[in-house]
């Protein structure tokens, strides 16, 4: 059974605190993704990563950086939390095939207080 | 630059009978994929379906199909014979074949389905 397994469900920290989410999956896959969801704007791609250390600004990346070290795992770095960054964090994993389909894992929703 | 426009933020059908959600694109690649998304209330993601822009035929995976109409930019998802369990948010979202080949996502179009 395929997976993407994000570190966790629920985060809950502080104003400017360094917060990291994890992601890693276990299909070899080449190209792994960062998206936030937030009601009423669907899925925006925070960043993307094609390759070990490659990687690529999505469209919402101020305030956010990442990390792939090792090709199954994908990492996302809020540098200082801020409120306005309370948010459901999806991460995704696909092949560069383009109609192969993005797996996701189970999400993590932070809470920035 | 990708664009994916779903214009219902929310849709109710009755049981047993079918409803489109609909969405529309819009990019500057030549080829490129078109997605819809199931997220129910647990919150996972769902893969339904799949249609590439050169596709002689439209997509159709059992009561799941996709009413691909590419001159209109549009990727509608029909659903035949609602279910209950089909109560869920719907994404569409699309990839191209050259520069972005991250997935682009609409907003989502939130179904219920009434007994």
């Amino acid at each position: 059974d395929v997976k993407v397994t994000q570190s966790s469900r629920y985060l809950v920290k502080r104003t400017g605190e360094k917060v990291f989410l994890e992601c890693v999956q276990d299909m070899d896959h080449e190209n792994m993704f960062w998206y936030r969801q937030d009601p009423g704007l669907g899925l925006r791609l925070i960043y993307f990563s094609y390759d070990v250390k490659m990687k690529e600004k999505g469209d919402i990346p101020e305030g956010y950086s990442v990390s792939r070290e090792k090709k199954e795992r994908f990492s996302l770095i809020l540098e200082s939390a801020s409120t306005n960054q309370t948010s459901m964090y999806l991460c995704a994993s696909k092949t560069p095939v383009r109609n192969t389909e993005a797996f996701f894992g189970q999400g993590t929703r932070l809470t920035v207080v | 630059a990708q664009k994916i426009t779903q214009t219902q933020p929310g849709m109710f059908v009755q049981e047993k009978e079918a409803v489109t959600l609909d969405c529309t694109y819009d990019t500057s690649d030549p080829s490129y994929g078109l997605f819809w998304y199931k997220q129910p209330s647990s919150g996972e993601m769902i893969f339904l379906i799949y249609q590439g822009s050169y596709d002689q035929q439209n997509a159709t995976e059992g009561r799941y199909s996709l009413n691909f109409q590419k001159a209109r930019k549009s990727a509608n998802l029909v659903i035949s014979a609602s279910q209950l369990g089909d109560s869920a948010m719907y994404f569409c979202a699309m990839t191209g074949n050259t520069g972005r080949r991250a997935l682009t996502f609409g907003s989502g179009t939130r179904l219920q389905v009434q007994p």
